[in-house]
């Protein structure tokens, strides 16, 4: 069984600047994904950028990087260069290689201009 | 880039009555989910489906709950008797196969609306 934990409930973060939403996790699984998910006001999920467990390099794509720390069970997302539409609420997610997804229960990022 | 495609956007429904919400996977995808999230809360699996069988769900999935490929390219959801508490935003995904690197693609969402 998976389970994942977002403790920040809200954050902020303005135009430009960079902010960096926490995630913590827990798997029995020795291979696993973790993804973070955003959904805007529109409520659709869109994939930010996901992370294979057995690789130690963090991933990264464009603005978005994560900094994984495997044995810390840490999946931390930073967002760099700050855009409106970042806007959202994000959604950490661990998933087996059945990939039946478990999400955290989100962080809601607003970015101030 | 193909993606996966969910009908009606918002389905409104009286306590009691039947709903089917309706979604089309990629197309050479083979794994379908359902995934369900309670306005405010997190999104919660529910079921997947594998050769057109149920290969595993969660306690949310009771007998009030039917997933069905009726033809090859729709996947759906039905709940027999709705209840005020089925509110919510339904999501459906797929993903191709069962390569690691494979990732579930989700859908816009369908939210329904018990009164």
């Amino acid at each position: 069984a998976q389970t994942v934990t977002q403790s920040q409930p809200e954050m902020s973060v303005q135009e430009a600047e960079t902010v960096t939403l926490s995630c913590t996790y827990d798997t029995s699984e020795s291979d696993y994904y973790l993804f973070w998910y955003k959904q805007p006001p529109s409520r659709q999920m869109i994939l930010v950028i996901r992370q294979e467990a057995y690789k130690q390099q963090n991933a990264t794509e464009n603005r978005f990087s994560v900094n994984f720390q495997k044995a810390a069970k840490s999946f931390s997302l930073k967002i760099s260069d700050s855009q409106l539409g970042d806007a959202a609420m994000y959604f950490c997610a661990c998933g087996d290689y059945g990939q039946n997804f478990v999400f955290g229960p989100g962080t809601r990022l607003s970015v101030l201009p | 880039e193909p993606e996966v495609t969910q009908t009606p956007s918002h389905q409104v429904t009286q306590m009691g009555q039947e709903v089917i919400l309706r979604c089309v996977p990629i197309s050479n995808h083979l794994y379908f989910y359902w995934y369900r999230q309670i306005l405010g809360q997190k999104v919660e699996f529910l079921v997947s489906f594998y050769n057109n069988e149920i290969s595993e769900k969660s306690e949310i999935f009771d007998d009030q709950f039917s997933v069905e490929r009726p033809d090859g390219s729709n996947f759906t959801l039905k709940i027999r008797s709705t209840k005020l508490e089925d509110s919510a935003m339904y999501f459906c995904a797929s993903r191709r196969d069962s390569g690691g690197k494979n990732i579930q693609y989700f859908g816009a969402g369908t939210r329904l609306s018990v009164l």
